[in-house]
């Protein structure tokens, strides 16, 4: 499985887009990207998936670079309730998921 | 369908004690994960079924946890003999087998408290 590396925590304001950055430099050709969500005391709730270039659903963005070696989720307009944990996932479709320690988001007022 | 439902949602319980902790997935999936959680890290996979069949078992998942899918449906996973150790978040999540996207819906957990 391939190895993600994202930052520990980010702060950022109401209002503010949010980019979160995860560096996967050995993912494999048939690997997908996801993106998961977890608040304090609740199960990981899955965001976004993409394999390759923009995907855009109601809750966020995620932008895929040609060569896959990252991945930026995007959160448009943040609010409080986005402070959460992010995790970024990488592996085929039907592996067994593992999570790193995501990237703690924290938004102030 | 109400999705991932997890029981109880609190345990606490002495060193020594055994454990069970029940998972009933969502209805049409054939995946059932198990992961445990601790303070300040992700979610840490401990086995998964494809319908009764437990395909993948973690080497975290000692002699003292044993997990089983009977009937393909809901899920129990038994800790024997606990430990301090074992305190933690135990999260359950289906999925769809194959086919498309494998998204994981996971339950709220069940928090261990072992005194």
């Amino acid at each position: 499985l391939a190895k993600t590396t994202q930052p520990i925590s980010m702060d950022s304001y109401e209002g503010q887009e949010v980019n979160i950055t995860c560096s996967h430099n050995n993912i494999a050709t048939n690997d997908y990207i996801t993106w998961y969500q977890q608040f304090p005391s609740q199960g990981p709730r899955f965001i976004i998936q993409g394999y390759k270039t923009k995907v855009t659903n109601e809750v966020a963005s995620l932008f895929i670079p040609a060569d896959r070696k990252s991945s930026t989720l995007s959160l448009p307009r943040v609010s409080l309730s986005d402070t959460a944990v992010y995790y970024c996932l990488v592996g085929e479709r039907d592996d067994k998921i593992i999570f790193g320690k995501g990237t703690r988001l924290h938004i102030l007022p | 369908d109400t999705g991932v439902s997890q029981n109880p949602r609190h345990k606490i319980t002495k060193r020594g004690q055994n454990v069970t902790f029940r998972c009933d997935p969502i209805s049409e999936h054939n995946r059932l994960y198990w992961y445990r959680q601790t303070l300040g890290q992700g979610p840490e996979f401990l086995t998964y079924f494809q319908n009764e069949a437990q395909l993948e078992k973690s080497r975290l998942l000692s002699d003292r946890f044993s997990a089983e899918r009977p009937k393909g449906s809901f899920s129990t996973l038994e800790i024997q003999r606990t430990e301090q150790g074992d305190s933690a978040m135990y999260l359950c999540a289906s999925s769809p087998a194959g086919g498309g996207a494998n998204v994981l819906t996971f339950g709220a957990g069940s928090r261990l408290t072992v005194l």
